[in-house]
């Protein structure tokens, strides 16, 4: 049984284009994240969210956003694609927030790779 | 400067060996503190948490200088399935945001 799953694993598409990548946990958690990791290896959070409060890293740009359509998914949309968007994004969940030790489980990541 | 600093290595050592890394964090507001693991090509997952009175998990220690912002990893006799790379990670704000460092891999030989 997969804790946090992520579709597509693998994307590819054209600049310019608009893509969705989706995200499940059956853990029942309450916040959800997303990361990027680029070329460097380099781990960097995006967003995180619960039903209360979508909190945005202030580098992400605005062609990237959250949708949640209930507690157990968060779904990632990008307008516009651009060349420096190629990275593995990976979805993540925790339980309550308020508790600072509390270990995020990650999905298996998706690579997109933007032409 | 990056808010979490890791040497990226790569730590080379033979099977048995003690191996220890080092990170240092710049945010004196930072709350928590944990290691994670990333395998090639897969997803980070939690190894330790870091408390402030240091805590061991069977092979692995873990230490926190808060007034240094410093952290650290021990590893003792090391395995070949040890060989990852070990990223140093921390907390200080709402939303219970990771902070990753670049990690540093490590290569156990036989």
């Amino acid at each position: 049984d997969t804790a946090v799953s992520q579709t597509p694993k693998y994307l590819v598409t054209q600049m310019g284009n608009d893509k969705s990548i989706k995200c499940e946990q059956n853990l029942g958690h309450d916040t959800m994240y997303w990361y990027k990791q680029d070329s460097k290896k380099f781990l960097k959070i995006m967003f995180s969210y619960n039903n209360k409060e979508l909190i945005i890293n202030e580098t992400v740009p605005n062609r990237f956003s959250p949708k949640s359509p209930d507690k157990a998914h968060l779904n990632l949309h990008i307008n516009s694609l651009e060349l420096g968007d190629s990275a593995v994004y990976f979805c993540a969940s925790s339980q309550d927030p308020a508790f600072s030790y509390n270990e995020q489980f990650f999905g298996p990541g998706t690579r997109l790779t933007v032409l | 400067r990056k808010e979490v600093e890791q040497d990226p290595g790569p730590f080379n050592v033979p099977e048995g060996a003690t191996v220890a890394f080092n990170c240092t964090y710049s945010n004196s507001a930072s709350q928590s503190f944990f290691w994670y693991r990333q395998d090639c090509r897969k997803e980070p997952k939690l190894l330790m948490s870091v408390y402030s009175s240091g805590n061991e998990d069977g092979r692995f220690t873990a230490q926190l200088n808060r007034a240094s912002q410093y952290i650290s990893l021990l590893i003792r006799d090391s395995k070949l399935s040890d060989s990852a790379t070990y990223l140093c990670v921390v907390t200080h704000n709402a939303g219970n945001m990771l902070t990753f460092g670049g990690g540093t891999r490590l290569m156990v030989k036989p």
